[in-house]
């Protein structure tokens, strides 16, 4: 079935460590989003590629990096877990034309 | 509507009524507008989109309507089953790139 495949479903961290949350679409779309969510506040953008080799910061970009080495993969890296990026993260991808954007069904990460 | 606090706004209806969730939005240079639906552990799964160019579009027992003069957005659910039971997330594009900024999320609850 084709979409979004997001690794690892959930994972507790140690404050500190270095995370990649992983993200593969197989639709062959052009952009790709990193959200996080937290209750009360919605879907907040974290970070963004508009095509491979290309990425852009979200509203919420601190503490986070991205590359896009290729149109299927999209990571998200925590280089030092801190307990507010304690969320749900989200990816999503869409095509170049602004269409909807279609979701994963997220890692839980729990930083203590 | 969408919640500002940190308890999501709740609509109980009961199956078989029509449902009605609101959302207004706030830029209005807005163009693409989105209802998506989001279940307990899931990702949010896309519903209806509509263009800034129209003021309503239907899909299968769902009608979205726009009033961009009071910059609104509602998603009417006919005949609404438990299945229904989920939040509900308003979405625009910024019109700066694929970005797509969310509302914080309506709460439907259906009873038998």
């Amino acid at each position: 079935i084709a979409g979004i495949t997001q690794a690892p479903t959930s994972q507790i961290l140690a404050a500190g460590r270095r995370m990649t949350l992983r993200c593969t679409q197989d639709m062959r779309h052009n952009a790709m989003y990193w959200y996080r969510q937290d209750l009360g506040l919605g879907l907040r953008l974290i970070h963004y590629s508009n095509t491979a080799g290309t990425t852009g910061k979200g509203e919420v970009p601190d503490g986070y990096s991205v590359s896009r080495a290729n149109t299927d993969d999209f990571p998200l890296t925590l280089a030092s877990a801190v307990p507010s990026q304690t969320s749900v993260y989200f990816c999503a991808s869409s095509d170049v034309s602004g269409g909807p954007q279609h979701f994963g069904d997220g890692t839980r990460l729990s930083i203590l | 509507g969408e919640s500002v606090g940190l308890h999501l706004p709740t609509l109980s209806v009961q199956e078989g009524d029509n449902s009605i969730i609101n959302c207004a939005y706030s830029n209005s240079a807005s163009d693409y507008f989105i209802w998506y639906k989001q279940e307990s552990g899931k990702g949010p799964q896309f519903i209806i989109d509509i263009r800034s160019n129209m003021d309503k579009r239907q899909g299968q027992r769902v009608t979205v309507l726009l009033n961009k003069t009071v910059k609104h957005l509602s998603l009417q659910i006919a005949a609404t089953q438990p299945g229904d039971s989920a939040v509900y997330f308003c979405a625009e594009n910024r019109g700066s790139g694929y970005a797509l900024n969310f509302g914080k999320g309506t709460s439907l609850l259906v009873t038998p």
